[in-house]
């Protein structure tokens, strides 16, 4: 099984500033990896697949990269909205899909 | 736009089966997609606990393996999930969902709770 770390736990940053947020697999998933913004009492919601392609609808500010072990979300200025917990999940072992154990993004 | 609504007990004695259903609406589960159950302790992490696809083929996490059946309903386009031998460490939202290589669409989510 891929393990998928998360870090940091919680992140505090003040709105208006940069956030970036680490997800490091155990073994290379190549570049099957996604984020997920969760909002309290919300089903999760699809950011970013294949690394660095943002889903529909996803505003310019969120941007994934990396590849194999090493990967980052970052929210480039943060809104008020964009306050929530983040999950990243590897796809590439299929069909074992893992999931980070989340970073929470928190108001500073 | 598919949307997904899981329906069940809210409530499972312990030793119990747990038995949900996701409805799937403005698409055909016969599609080319495989469909999944996720859940989520309160206060805790995404689990990912398996999927079918409409052929019936499934994939489950290997630490829910022997207690998973997830099963698909073509005539009511609507899959289901049964959990058998809960126990309170079961409790959790689960959340039925559409892949599409990434889960692109989540139902709302139900909590079930293992308790006397």
């Amino acid at each position: 099984e891929i393990v998928m770390t998360q870090s940091p736990a919680t992140l505090s940053v003040s709105p208006g500033e940069r956030a970036t947020l680490s997800c490091r697999a155990s073994q290379s998933v190549s570049s099957n990896l996604a984020w997920y913004q969760q909002k309290p009492g919300q089903a999760p919601r699809l950011l970013i697949y294949g690394a660095s392609t943002r889903a529909t609808g996803i505003p310019a500010r969120f941007s994934g990269s990396g590849s194999g072990t090493e990967f980052t979300l970052t929210i480039s200025s943060l809104q008020s909205e964009d306050f929530a917990v983040y999950y990243c999940q590897q796809y590439n072992n299929w069909p074992l899909r893992t999931f980070g154990q989340g970073t929470k993004v928190e108001i500073k | 736009q598919v949307q997904l609504q899981e329906s069940g007990p809210g409530l499972v004695k312990p030793s119990g089966t747990l038995s949900l259903t996701c409805a799937v609406s403005g698409g055909s589960i016969s599609s080319s997609n495989w469909w999944s159950w996720v859940r989520q302790p309160p206060g805790k992490g995404l689990e990912w606990i398996g999927e079918i696809y409409h052929s019936g083929s499934t994939n489950y996490n290997p630490s829910l393996k022997s207690r998973v059946t997830i099963s698909v309903d073509k005539s009511k386009n609507q899959f289901s999930l049964k959990l058998s031998s809960v126990t309170a460490a079961d409790t959790a939202v689960y959340y039925c969902t559409l892949v599409r290589g990434v889960i692109t669409n989540w139902g709302q989510g139900t909590l079930v709770t293992v308790s006397s």
